[in-house]
């Protein structure tokens, strides 16, 4: 049984540039979210997906956005980014309907 | 609104001594309850949940939880802390679509 994944593991990136992050899910589970989590913090979550859709978001504005693909792995996306989006961002996955999810290791992104 | 409060930033514990971290939560309806261990530049590893049932649960790595509901409070034990437990500890809400994770107790184990 093949974990979360996530890529690239670590990324610097420019004020006001976009960025793209991934992430393939468990082996069988068709439910993803993914979660900001800044230094010294708990994960905030942003967004989860199932069946290609957004179902649930949290208090991220429209910069933030996903996709979920048919064999159920997903990308993030952040437009104009800010300083403050540097934090470790990390994806979950779970069968729709159980709640226990399981991280992938995250991806380390700074703006500078 | 849901919140998780995890009142204690840093615990220092000696080897072998006991652990208890605390977490205390707020939500309307019937919790499902979460705590995850996360190592330094790691992602999170469930160590156990509570969705309804017995209110001790046992979990990964010799830990346990027990929660009251009167209190509102899903506390993380340890009889005998190892070296390697030294991480950060999350305590986590699940609640409809949407998780809420506490801010973390960081444990450090002293020889």
């Amino acid at each position: 049984e093949t974990g979360v994944t996530q890529s690239p593991t670590h990324l610097i990136k420019t004020r006001g540039q976009q960025v793209t992050l991934r992430c393939s899910s468990q082996s069988g589970h068709n439910t993803v979210s993914w979660y900001q989590q800044a230094l010294g913090q708990g994960p905030q979550f942003i967004f989860q997906y199932y069946r290609e859709e957004e179902n649930g978001r949290g208090n991220f504005p429209p910069r933030f956005s996903g996709l979920q693909f048919p064999n159920y792995s997903s990308e993030l996306n952040v437009n104009a980014l800010e300083l403050d989006d540097s934090a470790l961002y990390l994806c979950a996955s779970r069968l729709r309907g159980a709640y226990e999810q399981y991280f992938g290791p995250g991806t380390r992104l700074t703006v500078t | 609104a849901q919140s998780v409060t995890q009142p204690d930033i840093h615990i220092t514990v000696s080897e072998g001594a006991s652990l208890e971290l605390r977490c205390n939560y707020s939500y309307g309806a019937t919790p499902y309850l979460f705590w995850y261990v996360q190592s330094p530049g790691q992602g999170l590893q469930l160590l156990l949940k509570y969705f309804s049932g017995d209110t001790l649960v046992q979990g990964i790595k010799g830990f346990e939880a027990e929660f009251k509901r009167s209190q509102s409070s899903f506390n993380l034990r340890k009889p005998s802390v190892h070296w390697s437990d030294a991480a950060e500890y999350f305590c986590a809400v699940g609640a409809g679509n949407q998780f809420y994770f506490g801010t973390g107790t960081s444990l450090t184990v002293i020889p």
